[in-house]
């Protein structure tokens, strides 16, 4: 079956820091990638997308390349913000058209200090 | 404003009581799918449809109901409420999920006592 993996965390940074949030994924067939991001007391919004081999999604800073061959999709931000708090959910869907809903990873926790 | 729009924002039942949440989305999505959220354990698929009177269970059914009469509403009924079932439950649609993702709503809170 489908599964994502990610750090849990929380990770702490400073502001300006650099960030990665590491992903990896199992699939059956060809999945696309996703990255979400909760705020505190609201649901998830989708931050970046990729639906294919070496796609790079980017958004609001961050980005993420689909990494076939290390099955990964780890997300960058080169200079974080206090704003950027929030949880970080990696997420896929599978080539069968994502009619099942998207396999979640249990999230990622972040905390940008000024 | 189009989205995904779930009431009640909270909710607190007692055990053995039925309750329904409800769902609708205005963007004429096919695709909709309910998922609970608990600490530690990211989003689990409860029921997911993918267009009128087409239900189908995920990972973590029991316990729940669906039904998709119109493409706008899928509301999910708990049948008798469980401690168990303490969670955050996010109704998501789609226009196509492995291009699009999912358009989540902003979530109930339930409390089952």
């Amino acid at each position: 079956g489908n599964s994502v993996t990610q750090m849990e965390g929380p990770v702490t940074l400073s502001e300006e820091a650099f960030l990665t949030i590491n992903c990896t994924y199992t699939a059956t067939g060809y999945p696309s990638l996703f990255w979400y991001v909760q705020y505190p007391g609201e649901g998830l919004q989708l931050l970046l997308k990729a639906t294919k081999a070496d796609d790079k999604g980017s958004n609001k800073g961050f980005e993420a390349t689909y990494r076939k061959e290390t099955t990964s999709f780890h997300l960058e931000k080169g200079s974080v913000q206090v704003s950027d708090s929030a949880v970080y959910f990696c997420a896929l869907s599978d080539s069968g058209g994502g009619a099942d809903g998207l396999t979640f990873g249990k999230g990622t926790h972040l905390i940008i200090q000024p | 404003n189009a989205g995904v729009t779930q009431t009640p924002k909270f909710q607190v039942l007692k055990t053995g009581q039925s309750m329904t949440l409800q769902c609708a989305q205005d963007m004429n999505h096919e695709y909709m799918s309910w998922y609970r959220q608990d600490p530690g354990m990211g989003l689990r698929l409860i029921h997911y449809s993918v267009g009128a009177g087409i239900t189908d269970q995920g990972e973590v059914p029991n316990g729940y109901n669906v039904s998709r009469s119109t493409t706008e509403d899928f509301p999910l009924r708990l049948l008798s409420a469980a401690p168990s079932q303490t969670s955050v439950y996010f109704c998501a649609s789609s226009f196509g999920p492995s291009v699009d993702g999912y358009t989540f709503g902003s979530g109930t809170r339930l409390t089952v006592v």
